[in-house]
């Protein structure tokens, strides 16, 4: 049982270019979030998928699209990095939607914009 | 909108000592509250999750508190461990399918 997986771990982008952040749970959770965290800014959600074929935005969508591809797996794309994109960025899913019960985190993806 | 703020942002102690993590949110209609903790490098690990109707949760040296009305949470870590070491966050669900996380208190234990 590994939890939730995040890949890459680190990864070096210039501007302008594309990536997206792979997200899986083994868990058999309905619910997915992203989350980035900066520096004195704390944790802030991004998107969120409360089940599987529904994505809704958080409080930074802006500059993000993700995919619900099925109940496991849910990314998370930056379609033209900036370097206020620079940032830790956290998976999490939880059995229900909604915050009403613990989420649990992945180790994250270390991301540079240069 | 919800605003959630950790006092101290930062403490250190010797181990053994008895410590009280403080949380603080703005609007008191929540569902419920949960405290994290989080290692350097890593993510984040739920410690103890606390229901609105619920007046306090424990697990093993650890008890959370919640005073709904006066928007407060406690975390008390008893017999402190150079082990508990770490970031403690706390956040709220506000009943809108997120977390209000707070900053953080960072936590260093020393022998």
């Amino acid at each position: 049982n590994a939890g939730v997986t995040q890949t890459p771990k680190f990864q070096v982008l210039k501007t302008g270019q594309s990536m997206t952040l792979q997200c899986a749970q083994d868990m058999n959770h309905n619910s997915m979030y992203w989350y980035r965290q900066d520096p004195g800014m704390g944790l802030r959600l991004i998107y969120y998928s409360a089940s599987e074929g529904t994505t809704d935005k958080g409080e930074v969508p802006n500059g993000y699209n993700v995919s619900r591809l099925n109940k496991r797996e849910f990314s998370l794309r930056l379609e033209s990095a900036a370097p206020s994109q620079t940032s830790v960025y956290f998976c999490a899913s939880s059995e229900a939607g909604g915050g009403i019960d613990t989420q649990y985190f992945g180790p994250g993806t270390r991301l540079t914009v240069l | 909108k919800q605003e959630v703020t950790q006092i101290p942002a930062a403490l250190s102690v010797p181990e053994g000592e008895n410590l009280v993590l403080n949380c603080s949110f703005t609007d008191s209609a929540i569902y419920n509250l949960q405290w994290f903790r989080q290692d350097p490098g890593k993510g984040l690990t739920s410690l103890l999750l606390i229901q609105s109707s619920q007046r306090e949760q424990t697990s093993g040296r650890l008890n959370a508190s919640l005073d709904k009305s006066s928007g407060r949470s406690t975390l008390y870590i008893a017999a402190s461990q150079p082990g508990d070491s770490a970031t403690y966050l706390c956040a709220v669900n506000s009943g809108y399918s997120t977390l209000t996380f707070g900053k953080g208190t960072m936590l260093l234990v020393s022998p």
